[in-house]
C-alpha cells in the first residue's frame, strides 16, 4: 500500500540551530499537511500544501512541496524551546484517497 | 477552528470490559474520525464516523471490536470492546470540514490503560 516515509525519527539540536524533517511518498500526492504535537498534547494543524513546487512560510518555519508532489520538507530556522515536539506530515493520495501519516520527527533541544 | 472535547480524558479498565469514549464538537462538522496512537508512535486511523450510517473502518479494524456511533453532526462515540492489554493506547477524535481530507482538528485524546 501507499506509504509516506518521514526522516529522521529524532533530531537533537542546540537552541538556535536549524531543524529539517523530510517526507517522501511512493506515489503522487494530492496535497500534504503538516502537524505539530507537543509532548503530552494532541496534533495541531500547521499548514497544507497543494501545488507542485509550492513553498509557504510561517515566521521561522518553511514548508516545501516537491515538483513531482511526492516529497515535502519542513525547515525551522533558529530553533527555540517552544519548537519542541513531534512534527508529522500527512499526505493525501492513493487509490482510496486516504490521508497517510508519516512516522513523525521528534525535535529535541539539547540542554 | 473547531473546539473538540473528549470524555473521559483517561481511564484504567480491566481485561474483558469495554470503554466508550465520547467526542463533542462545538459546531457542526462534515467529517469525524477516530485514531489510535501508541506512545511515541504515529497516528493510525481506526474509522471515519458517518452521520446517520455505519462507520467506514480501515483495514485491521472491525465494527465488533470498535463500534462507532454518530447520531448528529457534533457528536460521536467510539467503544473499545472486550479489552485486552494490547488496546492500551491514546484514542483521538478529529474533525474536518468539507467532503475531503482538509485540515483536521483533534480532540485532547483519551488515554486508556488495560490491566
Amino acid at each position: 500500500g501507499q506509504q509516506v516515509m518521514q526522516i529522521p525519527q529524532y533530531q537533537h539540536v542546540q537552541e538556535g540551530e536549524d531543524f529539517t524533517t523530510y517526507c517522501n511518498s511512493s506515489t503522487t500526492l494530492s496535497n500534504i499537511q503538516w502537524y505539530k504535537q507537543r509532548p503530552g498534547g494532541h496534533p495541531v494543524f500547521l499548514i497544507q500544501l497543494v501545488k507542485s513546487g509550492e513553498v509557504k512560510k510561517q515566521k521561522r518555519l518553511t514548508f516545501q512541496f516537491g515538483e513531482a508532489k511526492k516529497n515535502s520538507s519542513l525547515h525551522i530556522t533558529a530553533t527555540q524551546t517552544t519548537d519542541v515536539g513531534t512534527y508529522f506530515c500527512a499526505g493525501l493520495g492513493g487509490s482510496n484517497y486516504q490521508l497517510i501519516w508519516g512516522a513523525g520527527t521528534k525535535l529535541i533541544i539539547k540542554p | 477552528s473547531a473546539v473538540i472535547s473528549q470524555k473521559p480524558s483517561r481511564d484504567i479498565c480491566q481485561r474483558g470490559t469495554s470503554l466508550t469514549i465520547q467526542c463533542q464538537v462545538d459546531s457542526q462538522v462534515t467529517m469525524m474520525f477516530w485514531y489510535r496512537q501508541q506512545p511515541g508512535q504515529s497516528l493510525t486511523l481506526i474509522a471515519t464516523a458517518n452521520q446517520g450510517s455505519e462507520a467506514t473502518y480501515e483495514s485491521g479494524f472491525v465494527i465488533d471490536k470498535f463500534p462507532i456511533s454518530r447520531p448528529n453532526l457534533t457528536f460521536s462515540t467510539l467503544t473499545v470492546s472486550n479489552l485486552s492489554p494490547e488496546d492500551s493506547s491514546i484514542y483521538l477524535c478529529s474533525v474536518s470540514q468539507g467532503v475531503t481530507y482538509n485540515e483536521q482538528f483533534f480532540g485532547p485524546g483519551t488515554r486508556l490503560t488495560v490491566l
